[in-house]
């Protein structure tokens, strides 16, 4: 049973460009949550999405971020026009449920950096 | 609200040496407690958990239990090795605020031979 998977695993942009990350949960799972990661930081909730829901995004930054689930496919987390401020550790993980007692699967990150 | 506060770091130890990383909480229901392992480059894997109070979660020799009363959460090794020099985390869980997880701020852990 394959892990999170998460692609690309480092992402190079200038400022102005937009980021494409995608996450595919692992097999079973319905649930999926992006975090950031900063330097020397915690992870920072982002957003926690459903098959074509997005259930929670409080920790999504109001601009420039946007995230969604289709019903076919990975998981997208898009963040347009880039700033350095963006450079970051972003992971994706998945639950079968949402059950607070259930674990996150994290996947291996992708690591943004913004020129 | 939730949060976790988690003892800074960086700890380095010696080979064989007894572990303690502190996490206190608070929350507004009835949490899980996680403990995470990030090794270098690499993503979060789940050390252990406790679901309810008193519980104790161990994984590869680590130990922690869920004291309501205290509201924390301390991870412990009662001998470490170098291969478990790595960021460690903290974090709950919580349904009653969505179910996203919150984390501290993570504790580097050095083992040296």
């Amino acid at each position: 049973n394959a892990g999170v998977m998460q692609n690309p695993r480092h992402l190079v942009r200038r400022r102005g460009q937009e980021a494409r990350l995608r996450c595919s949960p692992m097999k079973g799972h319905s649930h999926v949550y992006w975090y950031r990661q900063l330097p020397e930081e915690g992870l920072k909730f982002m957003v926690y999405l459903q098959k074509e829901n997005i259930i929670d995004e409080s920790g999504m930054p109001k601009e420039r971020f946007s995230a969604e689930f289709p019903k076919e496919g990975p998981s997208i987390l898009r963040i347009q026009q880039v700033v350095r401020g963006d450079s970051a550790a972003y992971f994706c993980a998945s639950s079968p449920s949402k059950q607070s007692y259930n674990e996150q699967f994290f996947g291996p990150g992708t690591r943004l950096t913004v020129l | 609200g939730n949060s976790v506060t988690q003892m800074e770091g960086p700890v380095t130890l010696s080979e064989e040496a007894f572990l303690t990383i502190n996490c206190t909480y608070t929350a507004t229901g009835y949490p899980s407690l996680f403990w995470y392992v990030q090794y270098p480059g690499e993503g979060l894997q789940l050390l252990l958990k406790a679901t309810k109070a008193d519980d104790k979660g161990s994984n590869k020799g680590f130990e922690a239990t869920y004291r309501k009363e205290t509201t924390s959460f301390h991870l412990e090794k009662g001998s470490v090795q170098v291969s478990d020099s790595a960021v460690y985390f903290c974090a709950l869980s919580d349904q009653n605020t969505g179910n996203q997880f919150y984390f501290g701020t993570g504790t580097s852990l050095t083992v040296i031979p």
